[in-house]
């Protein structure tokens, strides 16, 4: 099983709509997450961080369900610039490294 | 607000050539990475560097050489490139430590495209 796996999409929402997204993880130790955006034919940027159970952070609520060992990412009142790749990234604290999921592709429709 | 630099950001070049990528940071990070990033595979780590000086293999480090003789720079090295090497190579950059509850965020450059024919 891979450390993080994420449906690739692609999800097409209306816009005004709502829409959420999971990620899978295998190592059942985790107990952070990070939510990355990347535009198409861009860099990836930071979107949240989620420690614990969750984070909101305006339109934007990430939740970690440990029991499950999954991640949502779940958007409210979209609109037509959430349209972008969204990654799922595992830290691993004992060698600095992140791990990255394939990403799931959102297009926001008109 | 320069961030992390890679030049040059799109290059052609044929089975065996060499080349180098730069990345520059102008952040005062100790961590810089190189990442590849192909269609269905995500990111995968190249190689890393924790300071000036150090590097380190990550996932996928075959066919690849990397240096960080300044603090500010990270150079990717392919020495004999291969069609399997065309992709979209990131350079990144952070703090230092990764420690829990830090926000994780890396830096990422722009982006360099490598086609290899």
């Amino acid at each position: 099983r891979k450390e993080v796996e994420q449906d690739p999409g692609p999800f097409n929402v209306p816009e005004g709509a709502t829409v959420a997204f999971n990620c899978t993880y295998s190592n059942s130790a985790s107990q952070s997450f990070f939510w990355y955006r990347q535009d198409c034919r861009k860099e990836p940027k930071l979107l949240m961080s989620v420690y614990s159970s969750g984070n909101e952070d305006g339109r934007f609520t990430a939740q970690l369900n440990r029991a499950s060992q999954y991640i949502s990412l779940l958007i409210r009142d979209s609109k037509l610039s959430d349209s972008a790749t969204y990654l799922c990234v595992l830290p691993n604290f004992g060698n600095e490294k992140l791990t990255f999921g394939t990403g799931t592709r959102l297009t926001i429709i008109p | 607000n320069a961030g992390v630099t890679q030049t040059p950001k799109f290059r052609v070049l044929k089975t065996g050539q060499s080349m180098t990528l730069l990345c520059a940071q102008d952040m005062n990070h100790e961590y810089m990475y190189w990442y590849r990033q192909d269609p269905g595979m995500g990111l995968r780590l190249i190689h890393y560097s924790v300071g000036e000086g150090t590097t380190a293999k990550g996932e996928v480090p075959d066919g690849y050489n990397v240096s960080r003789l300044k603090k500010q720079n990270f150079l990717l090295g392919l020495e004999s490139a291969a069609p399997s090497q065309t992709s979209v190579y990131f350079c990144a950059s952070s703090p230092g430590l990764l420690r829990e509850y830090d926000t994780g965020e890396l830096f990422f450059g722009e982006g360099s495209r490598l086609t290899v024919l």
